[in-house]
């Protein structure tokens, strides 16, 4: 099982429309977890952080749940600009490893007009 | 304020042959991490180098390997080029004590 897993895209839809991402991780003792968003041939970037409590950046709110070890990107309002891919990120402190980011395989947004 | 730079910025090499891709982090910074992401995937860890120690690998081969300079810029080295290492190499790096990574924008390598 790999130990971040996100929702198979792509996810094609018109401006407007509230487009909700899925992402579950394996590792109970991850400890940071963040949505990044990739655009085509470029490099990734922090979109925002996800708490248990959830958190609200305009129109994206994300959501952790710890019991289930399942986050949450949603987005209201699609705009075009808001194509591209979203990576699931997760930090799982490893003695061994360090601190590294473990990526999903990302969920790729298309909206069109 | 500069962020993560990256050379070169597109790289062909022939199997069998080796790489090295350079990072600088931005100022402030002494953490740098290497991700190699291949199309179609997220990127995947290989190196964590912090105040020029390796503090932490992800599961490459040997033939990948890293060092820090005393300016915290950084090196990831590639030794015998396989096709199967045609990819994105992201750098990236962050403050002391902070989850939060700043990508360059890569090194795209392919092996013919």
């Amino acid at each position: 099982r790999k130990e971040v897993e996100q929702d198979p895209g792509p996810f094609n839809v018109p401006e407007g429309a509230t487009v909700a991402f899925n992402c579950t991780y394996s590792n109970s003792a991850s400890q940071s977890f963040f949505w990044y968003r990739q655009d085509c041939r470029k490099e990734p970037k922090l979109l925002m952080s996800v708490y248990s409590s959830g958190n609200e950046d305009g129109r994206f709110t994300a959501q952790l749940n710890r019991a289930s070890q399942y986050i949450s990107l949603l987005i209201r309002d699609s705009k075009l600009s808001d194509s591209a891919t979203y990576l699931c990120v997760v930090i799982t402190v490893r003695r061994e490893a360090g601190t590294a980011l473990i990526f999903g395989k990302g969920t790729t947004l298309s909206v069109s007009s | 304020d500069a962020g993560v730079t990256q050379s070169p910025t597109h790289l062909i090499k022939t199997r069998g042959q080796h790489v090295t891709l350079r990072c600088s982090p931005i100022s402030g910074h002494k953490s740098v991490s290497w991700y190699q992401q291949v199309l179609g995937q997220g990127p995947q860890f290989i190196f964590q180098y912090y105040e020029k120690e390796e503090r932490g690998r992800g599961n490459f081969p040997d033939r990948f390997s890293a060092r820090q300079f005393p300016n915290y810029s950084s090196e990831l080295n590639v030794n015998a080029l396989l096709l199967g290492d045609s990819a994105l190499y992201l750098c990236a790096s962050s403050f002391q004590g902070s989850d939060t990574q700043y990508f360059g924008p890569g090194t795209r390598l392919t092996v013919l």
